[in-house]
């Protein structure tokens, strides 16, 4: 079983939609956890850190269930910049090393 | 953008050889990891320097090896490179300021023929 999974994938959808990813994660003790947003051939960028009460920044909410190792990112609002492929990134506790999922990729059609 | 540099910007080489990749950290950052990305896959943790130190190591072999500087800045070495090293490679720095957010360098596309 990987370490993190995500929804494979991809997701096509029209501007103005709303669409969610998910990702579960194995390891019970991770500590801390993020969204990351990667464009074609760049570099991974901080979309948002998750904490277990939930938080929003803007369009963007991350929602983290500890019992169940459930992460998820909901985008409202879909524009076509939000294109790009979305990393779900677990901290397991060791020296800031990061798992990545693999990634799930959304297009935004106009 | 991060403040994180990365040369080359791309790189080919031929099986056997050996190959040095560099990052500059962010300012005030002491912490720099290194991750391989594949094709289609997400970017996986090879080894974390902090303070010029190892400091974790994923599942790659000995032939990934590392440093890092006084400055902080670092460097990956691979050696008797394989086909399955062509990938991006990035680097990411962090500070002991009690976060885990990393800050990632634009990579080195390495490929190997």
């Amino acid at each position: 079983r990987k370490e993190v999974e995500q929804d494979p994938g991809p997701f096509n959808v029209p501007e103005g939609a709303t669409v969610a990813f998910n990702c579960t994660y194995s390891n019970s003790a991770s500590q801390s956890f993020f969204w990351y947003r990667q464009d074609c051939r760049k570099e991974p960028k901080l979309l948002m850190s998750v904490y277990s009460s939930g938080n929003e920044d803007g369009r963007f909410t991350a929602q983290l269930n500890r019992a169940s190792q459930y992460i998820s990112l909901l985008i409202r609002d879909s524009k076509l910049s939000d294109s790009a492929t979305y990393l779900c990134v677990v901290n397991p506790g060791s020296a800031r090393q990061l798992t990545f999922g693999s990634g799930t990729q959304l297009t935004v059609l106009p | 953008e991060t403040g994180v540099t990365q040369s080359p910007t791309h790189l080919i080489k031929t099986r056997g050889q050996q190959v040095t990749l560099r990052c500059s950290s962010q300012s005030g950052h002491n912490t720099v990891s290194w991750y391989q990305q594949a094709l289609g896959q997400g970017p996986q943790f090879i080894f974390q320097y902090y303070r010029e130190e190892e400091n974790g190591r994923g599942n790659f072999p000995p032939r990934f090896s590392g440093l890092q500087f006084p400055n902080y800045s670092s460097e990956l070495n691979v050696n008797a490179l394989e086909l399955d090293d062509s990938a991006l490679y990035l680097c990411a720095s962090s500070s002991a300021d009690g976060t885990d957010t990393q800050y990632f360098g634009p990579g080195t596309r390495l490929t190997v023929l």
